[in-house]
């Protein structure tokens, strides 16, 4: 069975400082996505992350795949209060193309 | 707006009773999936259908059941619930891309049974 391990379960830090978000499993993916789910709606989809070792930037926020594309991190710069909310990755199986949840991580940004 | 809508929004409801919560996929889309979220808590993966197939299934009880309809749009059935079935219910659906598509989720349904 496929894991994905998120880390930590829960931030809180002052805007202005940067953090990063962990996914990590034993298991290879095909490609991973990243969520941000905020209080009261679905989660929305970030990136997709494909190729081992790929880097994608969205504005503050950097997204790496590891290079035996078994982990994940989500890298946000200089903090601010909009970046709150929920983060999920998930890993799509590649053997069975399932998708693959971690727990998530919930952070705070905090004025 | 993730096109994906799902209906009612909220639902109270007593132990031992039966609900039903709507799904309707985003224009075009054939997969629907069903999750269960606690408080706090990631998604729990419950099944997915394809096109009115059943396509996987997760961690769904035998209490739960769910169809995918020609028109695309899906049903998840609770019965007999527990205090412990509370939690937000998401539909989310996905297009034709291939295992990499990302899913689309509606805003979900807040399902309290008391």
């Amino acid at each position: 069975t496929q894991l994905l391990e998120q880390s930590p379960q829960f931030l809180s830090i002052q805007e202005g400082e940067n953090l990063t978000v962990y996914c990590n499993s034993s298991s290879v993916f095909s490609s991973l996505q990243w969520y941000r789910q905020e209080p009261g709606e679905g989660p929305v989809l970030l990136v997709t992350v494909v190729t081992g070792g790929e880097v994608k930037k969205l504005k503050r926020l950097t997204f790496q795949f590891g290079d035996a594309r078994k982990d994940s991190s989500l890298h946000i710069t200089a903090a601010q209060p909009g970046d709150t909310g929920l983060y999920l990755c998930a890993g799509v199986g590649d053997s069975n193309y399932q998708l693959i949840w971690g727990a998530g991580t919930k952070l705070i940004i905090k004025p | 707006d993730s096109g994906v809508t799902q209906t009612p929004k909220h639902l109270i409801t007593a132990t031992g009773q039966r609900v039903t919560l709507r799904c309707s996929p985003r224009s075009g889309d054939l997969s629907v999936y069903w999750y269960q979220q606690s408080l706090d808590q990631g998604l729990q993966f419950l099944i997915q259908y394809y096109n009115g197939e059943e396509r996987a299934k997760g961690n769904i009880l035998e209490r739960f059941s769910a169809q995918q309809f020609p028109d695309l749009h899906s049903e998840l059935n609770l019965s007999s619930l527990e205090l412990g079935d509370s939690a937000l219910y998401f539909c989310a659906s996905s297009g034709p891309t291939g295992p990499n598509s990302p899913l689309h989720f509606g805003n979900g349904t807040r399902l309290t049974v008391t």
